[in-house]
C-alpha cells in the first residue's frame, strides 16, 4: 500500500526567505507520480507541481521546486522568496503506478503542513 | 480551472437520513474522484470512476455509494448518514490516463448531527 508522510504539522518562514516542506513516501510501484497541492484558507485545492518517478531532473514551476530524492523516497517542496500569500496548507500526494498499462490516477495524500509566512 | 462544480456547497443533515452530493464537470474528463478531507488525515479517496457506469471503491468507501450515468456527473450517496461522515467532500477530475493533473472542485461541507 502506498503511504505519504508529512512530518511537519506547521512551519513558519519570514517573507522573502526560502522554505522547505518535507514529504516522504512509500510504494512498491516502479512508476508513480508525486504532487504538491496548496490549500488556502478559502478551501480550494490548487495544483502546484508534479514529478514523475522516471524524471531525471527535479521539477520546477516558478518559485516552486520539487527536491526529488528517489533513493531516500523523499519529495520535498521548496518555495523560494516566500510571500504572504503563500500562507496555506500544503499537501504532498502520490499517484499509483500503472497497473497493466492503465493508471486510474488515484491519489494518496499526506496529512498536510500549515505554512505561515511572517512579514 | 476545469469547470467543476459541486452541489450543495454546504449541508446540515441528521443521522440516518440519505444524502446525495453532486459533482458536475464541463471538460469531458474521463476520470472522476470523490475524496473526503478530515483533520489529521489529509484527503482520502472514497470512490472513483473511469468512465460512464465504471466505478470502483477507494480507501474509505464504507457507507458510500456512487453513480455515473453521464460523463459530466458523478454522484456520491450516503445511504444513511452518520456523524463520522461529517467532513469536507471534494470532487476531482482528470482528462485521460496520460494526464498528470487532477482538478479539484470547490468542496462540499457536510455536517451530520
Amino acid at each position: 500500500a502506498q503511504k505519504i508522510t508529512q512530518t511537519q504539522p506547521g512551519m513558519f518562514v519570514q517573507e522573502k526567505e526560502a522554505v522547505t516542506l518535507d514529504c516522504t513516501y512509500d510504494t512498491s510501484d516502479q512508476s508513480y507520480g508525486l504532487f504538491w497541492y496548496k490549500q488556502p484558507s478559502s478551501g480550494e485545492m490548487i495544483f502546484l507541481i508534479y514529478q514523475g518517478s522516471y524524471d531525471e531532473q527535479n521539477a520546477t514551476e516558478g518559485r516552486y521546486s520539487l527536491n526529488f530524492q528517489k533513493a531516500r523516497k523523499s519529495a520535498n517542496l521548496v518555495i523560494s522568496a516566500s510571500q504572504l500569500g503563500d500562507s496555506a496548507m500544503y499537501f504532498c500526494a502520490m499517484r499509483e503506478g500503472n497497473a497493466g498499462g492503465t493508471s486510474y490516477g488515484k491519489l494518496t495524500f499526506g496529512q498536510g503542513t500549515i505554512l505561515t509566512v511572517h512579514p | 480551472d476545469a469547470g467543476i462544480t459541486q452541489s450543495p456547497r454546504h449541508k446540515v443533515t441528521e443521522t440516518g437520513t440519505p444524502v446525495t452530493l453532486r459533482c458536475h464537470q464541463t471538460e469531458n474528463h474521463r476520470y472522476m474522484y470523490w475524496y473526503r478531507q478530515d483533520p489529521g488525515h489529509g484527503l482520502r479517496l472514497i470512490h472513483y470512476s473511469y468512465g460512464v457506469k465504471d466505478t470502483d471503491k477507494g480507501e474509505v468507501s464504507d457507507g458510500y455509494s456512487v453513480s455515473r450515468s453521464k460523463t459530466e456527473d458523478f454522484l456520491l450517496t450516503l445511504e444513511s448518514a452518520t456523524s463520522s461522515q461529517t467532513s469536507v467532500y471534494f470532487c476531482a477530475t482528470r482528462g485521460s490516463s496520460g494526464d498528470n493533473e487532477q482538478f479539484f472542485g470547490p468542496g462540499t461541507r457536510l455536517t451530520v448531527l
